[in-house]
Order: C-alpha cells, then sequence, then structure tokens
C-alpha cells in the first residue's frame, strides 16, 4: 500500500505569510496528488489534484507543485480563512484505494 | 446546487450492524462514482469504499474487508454503507464523497458527515 506523510505536522503563521506545506508518497505516484482543506467540524474541501490543477472557485493564492514522490502546497500570502487542516490524497491506486497524508494544522501565531 | 446528505448514524454496541444513507442531489447521481471516507475523533481521513456509476465495480479499505457493504440506488440517487461487525475503532464520522467531474480520483463534493459511535 502506498504510505503518505506530510510535514510539518503541525505550525503557526501569521495573516500574510507564505506558507509552504510538504507531501511525500512512498512510491511514486506520478501526479495522482490532490489537496483538501477542512476546518473544525465542516467537510474537507478539494483545493488542487493533478499536483498542481486549481479546482474551480479555490484562490488563486493556493498551487501546488511535483511529481513522482515529493509533493508541496503554497499559500502566497496567508489569509484568516486559511487557518485549517490540510490534507495530501493519493489516487494512483484509483480505484483500488485512495489514502491520506497525517494532515496539516496550520494555526495563528 | 450539488448536494450530499448523510444519515444513518449513531450510537451502536460492538458487533452491531448499521446502515447509512447518502441522499444526493443537483447533479446527475447515475454518472458519478461515490465513496466513503471516514474519520476518527480528532484523527486523519480514512478512505473506506468505492463503487462505480453502475455498481459494477466496488473496492473496500482492509480495514472493513469482509464487513461493510457498500451500495447504490440510482433511480433513489442514494448511496449507502451497510456496515456488520462493527468494532470501536469504528467510531468516525462518515461522510459520503463525489468522484471529480473534472479527474478520477479526487473527490470534488463531500456529504456533512454521520457520527457513528461504537460503545458498550
Amino acid at each position: 500500500a502506498i504510505r503518505m506523510t506530510q510535514s510539518p505536522s503541525s505550525f503557526s503563521a501569521s495573516t500574510g505569510d507564505r506558507v509552504t506545506i510538504t507531501c511525500r508518497a512512498s512510491q511514486g505516484i506520478s501526479s495522482y496528488l490532490a489537496w483538501y482543506q477542512q476546518k473544525p467540524g465542516k467537510a474537507p474541501k478539494l483545493l488542487i489534484y493533478a499536483a498542481s490543477t486549481l479546482q474551480s472557485g479555490v484562490p488563486s493564492r493556493f498551487s501546488g507543485s511535483g511529481s513522482g514522490t515529493d509533493f508541496t502546497l503554497t499559500i502566497s500570502c496567508l489569509q484568516s480563512e486559511d487557518f485549517a487542516t490540510y490534507y495530501c490524497q493519493q489516487y494512483y491506486s484509483y480505484p483500488r484505494g485512495f489514502t491520506f497524508g497525517p494532515g496539516t494544522k496550520v494555526d495563528i501565531k | 446546487e450539488v448536494q450530499l446528505v448523510e444519515s444513518g448514524g449513531g450510537l451502536v454496541q460492538p458487533g452491531g450492524s448499521l446502515r447509512l444513507s447518502c441522499a444526493a442531489s443537483g447533479f446527475t447521481f447515475s454518472s458519478y462514482s461515490m465513496n466513503w471516507v471516514r474519520q476518527a475523533p480528532g484523527k486523519g481521513l480514512e478512505w473506506v469504499s468505492y463503487i462505480s456509476s453502475s455498481s459494477s465495480t466496488i473496492y473496500y479499505a482492509d480495514s472493513v474487508k469482509g464487513r461493510f457493504t457498500i451500495s447504490r440506488d440510482n433511480a433513489k440517487n442514494s448511496l449507502y454503507l451497510q456496515m456488520n461487525s462493527l468494532r470501536a475503532e469504528d467510531t468516525a464520522v462518515y461522510y459520503c464523497a463525489r468522484d471529480s467531474q473534472s479527474a478520477a480520483g479526487p473527490f470534488d463534493y463531500w456529504g456533512q458527515g454521520t457520527l457513528v459511535t461504537v460503545s458498550s
């Protein structure tokens, strides 16, 4: 099974900061990677798929990059509504299985 | 507007059964593959099961294989998850999620979730 790791697990940041979250797959997954945002008590929201394609309606301050085993999610200018937990997900195994990373919590400094 | 509304969660004893439902609206349900994803309290996301649009292809996570059964009724725009032999570790919020319109794999719409608590 493909395992996903994320780093850091959590960190504090300020509004206006540029932040980067890293996701790593245990084997190559090409660009079959998605990023989700989840706020407390809410369902996850799809931000990016195919490693770098922005989901419709998602602000352009979010961007994704990477392929193979190493991926990043970047928020260019953190806004108050961006404080949340972010998960990566591989779908290289589609549809036999999907694996999420453990999540990265971004909170207010 | 796409909507997914889960129901059927609740408190059940270990070894018991529960059937979750997900009512879909705002899109052509019969054209989309669907999934169940769960999240234990304070934990991350875990994919549970996948069903293709015609129900011809079904997959489960190893953690639920043999105990859970996914199904759908396209005439009723509904997705189901029959959960048997429930364990304490099945306690979680269960979400139904739609396969993306743009790419097979990511989940572009999620329901609000229904909480399943397995406890004596």
